[in-house]
């Protein structure tokens, strides 16, 4: 399984826009890019998936190059409950759900008032 | 649907005692996955069942730890005995099969596991 690499935390202000970007460079093809978010004294919490270009959803969009070695988490307008830590991984899914996940340490974004 | 469902939320037992943790899927959910989150070592996958049918126990730690999914709605897990460096929160996930790409696991509340 390729290798994530992405900041140990952040800091934003609310009402910013927050880019959490994960390195990805051994990313094979048959490869997507999963985010989750963890909050507290929770389990993990999908957010977004991609393969390549860009993905957006009601809460976030996703990022990815041409060489699919990196991708960036874009949250728009960030508030204080968005403050968690956020998970960039990278899985080899094949047809019919094969879904082995490697959480790495995440990045700890907080929000600030 | 409820949603992933752990039981208990919190146990705290003596080193030695046998601990069952448990875990019902969501309905219709053909994965199960049971994780570990200490602060040390982050999140690690201990096992994970595809049709009741374990697929990579890989992640479980030692002999002491087993798995079971007698049916598609009820999975266990069972650390016998219990050590103090098994404490942890163990978290249990399912997802449904689909195409490529089909990725998101749904967690549940985990339970918070204290050995003295």
């Amino acid at each position: 399984l390729a290798k994530t690499t992405q900041p140990i935390s952040m800091d934003s202000y609310e009402g910013q826009e927050v880019n959490i970007t994960c390195s990805h460079n051994n990313i094979a093809t048959n490869d997507y890019i999963t985010w989750y978010q963890q909050f507290p004294s929770q389990g993990p919490r999908f957010i977004i998936q991609g393969y390549k270009t860009k993905v957006t959803n009601e809460v976030a969009s996703l990022f990815i190059p041409a060489d699919r070695k990196s991708s960036t988490l874009s949250l728009p307008r960030v508030s204080l409950s968005d403050t968690a830590v956020y998970y960039c991984l990278v899985g080899d899914i094949k047809g019919g759900g094969y879904n082995k996940l490697i959480f790495g340490a995440g990045t700890r974004l907080a929000v600030h008032p | 649907d409820a949603g992933v469902i752990q039981s208990p939320r919190h146990e705290v037992t003596e080193m030695g005692q046998e601990v069952t943790l448990r875990c019902k899927p969501i309905s219709g959910h053909d994965y199960l996955f049971w994780y570990r989150q200490t602060m040390m070592r982050g999140l690690e996958l201990l096992i994970y069942f595809n049709n009741n049918v374990p697929i990579d126990d890989s992640g479980m730690p030692e002999d002491r730890f087993s798995a079971k999914m007698p049916n598609a709605s009820f999975s266990t897990l069972k650390i016998q005995p219990s050590e103090p460096r098994d404490s942890a929160v163990y978290f249990c996930a399912s997802s449904p099969s689909g195409p490529p790409g089909l990725n998101e696991q749904f967690f549940g509340p985990g339970t918070r596991l204290t050995v003295l």
